[in-house]
């Protein structure tokens, strides 16, 4: 069973451009939540996608937007790249979208740097 | 608007000591979570804290949960150099792994 794994690792933009993040999902998870970590702070949650509908946003602008494929993979896209986008990407998976308890699992990560 | 507080920011030890990192959290949940993260890397999960009252522990470190306090703790005894990273908890506000996160623990283990 491989875990969740991100592409790319590294990515370097400029000032307006856009950019797309890719998450594939553990085997078996349909839940797919994505952070942002900029330097020296915490993660922060960006939205979460639950087969293939967003279930619910954090405070991100409308220029982050994403995508679960019926795989359960998932895409992360930030139009009009500004300097403070420059952060770590992670996402996360989980097993199932239910009250109870399910252990959510992270990724390696996308270091996006924008110059 | 769900807050979650950690202190201290920075943590300086010498090895061989104890100490306690504090995690206050402002609306009423019982899933925290711990998590350590060494540098360019992605979050290593260290406990679960699924109700009140709830103490884990896992070598040198030590994490328990006080709902009604909204506030976690996590213990290090002992420390030694491997333990230097950022330490995070996280509160689940929506039971729904929509985690909020505190600023994070800068942990530095000198011999």
């Amino acid at each position: 069973e491989t875990g969740v794994t991100q592409s790319p690792t590294h990515l370097i933009k400029t000032r307006g451009q856009q950019v797309t993040l890719r998450c594939s999902s553990q085997s078996g998870h349909n839940t797919v939540s994505w952070y942002q970590q900029a330097l020296g702070q915490g993660p922060q949650f960006i939205f979460q996608y639950y087969r293939e509908e967003e279930n619910g946003r954090g405070n991100f602008p409308p220029r982050f937007s994403g995508l679960q494929f019926p795989n359960y993979s998932s895409e992360l896209n930030v139009n009009a790249l500004e300097l403070d986008d420059s952060a770590l990407y992670l996402c996360a998976s989980s097993p199932r979208l239910v009250p109870a308890y399910n252990e959510q699992f992270f990724g390696p990560g996308t270091r996006l740097t924008v110059l | 608007e769900l807050k979650v507080e950690q202190n201290p920011l920075f943590l300086s030890m010498q090895e061989g000591k104890n100490y306690t990192i504090y995690c206050n959290y402002s609306t009423t949940s019982d899933r925290l979570y711990w998590y350590r993260q060494d540098p360019g890397k992605s979050l290593e999960s260290l406990f679960v804290l699924l109700s009140n009252g709830a103490v884990k522990q896992e070598g040198r470190l030590m994490a328990s949960l006080d709902t009604k306090a909204r506030l976690s703790t996590l213990h290090i005894t002992a420390a030694v150099h491997d333990l230097s990273a950022t330490y995070f908890c996280a509160v689940d506000w929506e039971y729904g792994n929509k985690l909020v996160f505190g600023a994070g623990t800068i942990l530095r283990v000198k011999s």
